[in-house]
């Protein structure tokens, strides 16, 4: 089983400033993946970006990457040069197999405030 | 090409009564989820599919939940004799057998509120 913890209930940044949220998780398979979901009030979960556990190379994706340090359990998403779109819940995520195959443990989520 | 959909986006109910939530995974993905969100709270594992084999149903929170997954395609989410602690936001998800099962791709999710 994994555990994925988000110490972080809300945060708020700057228009075109950067920002980044914490997340750290602990499992017991060596093989596993971690997500940044974003859910704006919508409901639709989004997929932000993606980080394989055997890969060093950090995740990078436009604006958002990943800061993936894996003997420390921790998985930050940084948002560059914000955007007032980027205001969303977003949830951290693990991938696992073992007894936990098939199921995306979540995080309690970080409200993102983008303030113009 | 279409993404998850879900149905009905809301839904209002009584206590006591029994519903149904749909799901219609993305064409070609073997991999079916459901999982609960609450007010202000992360998502919760409820059940998975995956083609043709049983499906995983450890995440089920009493035995007033079950799902069907007919003919490898669309799903069902009953919860039968619904109770106010029900009230949540139920999301399905997909994703592909290969080449990254691990992703999951999310419907916009169906809001029951039971009153």
């Amino acid at each position: 089983a994994q555990t994925v913890t988000q110490s972080q209930p809300e945060m708020s940044v700057q228009e075109a400033e950067t920002v980044t949220l914490s997340c750290t998780y602990d499992t017991s398979e060596s093989d596993y993946y971690l997500f940044w979901y974003k859910q704006p009030p919508s409901r639709q979960m989004i997929l932000v970006i993606r980080q394989e556990a055997y890969k060093q190379q950090n995740a990078t994706e436009n604006r958002f990457s990943v800061n993936f340090q894996k003997a420390a359990k921790s998985f930050s998403l940084k948002i560059s040069d914000s955007q007032l779109g980027d205001a969303a819940m977003y949830f951290c995520a693990c991938y696992a197999g073992g007894t936990s195959y098939g199921k995306l443990t979540f995080g309690q989520g970080t409200i993102l405030t983008v303030h113009p | 090409g279409a993404g998850v959909s879900q149905s009905p986006s809301n839904k209002v109910t009584e206590k006591g009564k029994d519903v149904e939530l749909r799901c219609d995974p993305i064409s070609g993905h073997t991999a079916l989820y459901w999982y609960r969100q609450s007010l202000g709270q992360g998502l919760e594992f409820l059940i998975y599919f995956q083609g043709n084999s049983a499906p995983d149903k450890s995440g089920l929170p009493s035995d007033r939940f079950s799902a069907e997954r007919t003919g490898g395609s669309v799903s069902t989410l009953t919860i039968q004799r619904t109770q106010q602690e029900d009230s949540a936001v139920y999301l399905c998800a997909s994703s592909p057998l290969r080449p990254a099962q691990e992703t999951q791709y999310f419907g916009p999710g169906t809001r029951l509120l039971v009153l």
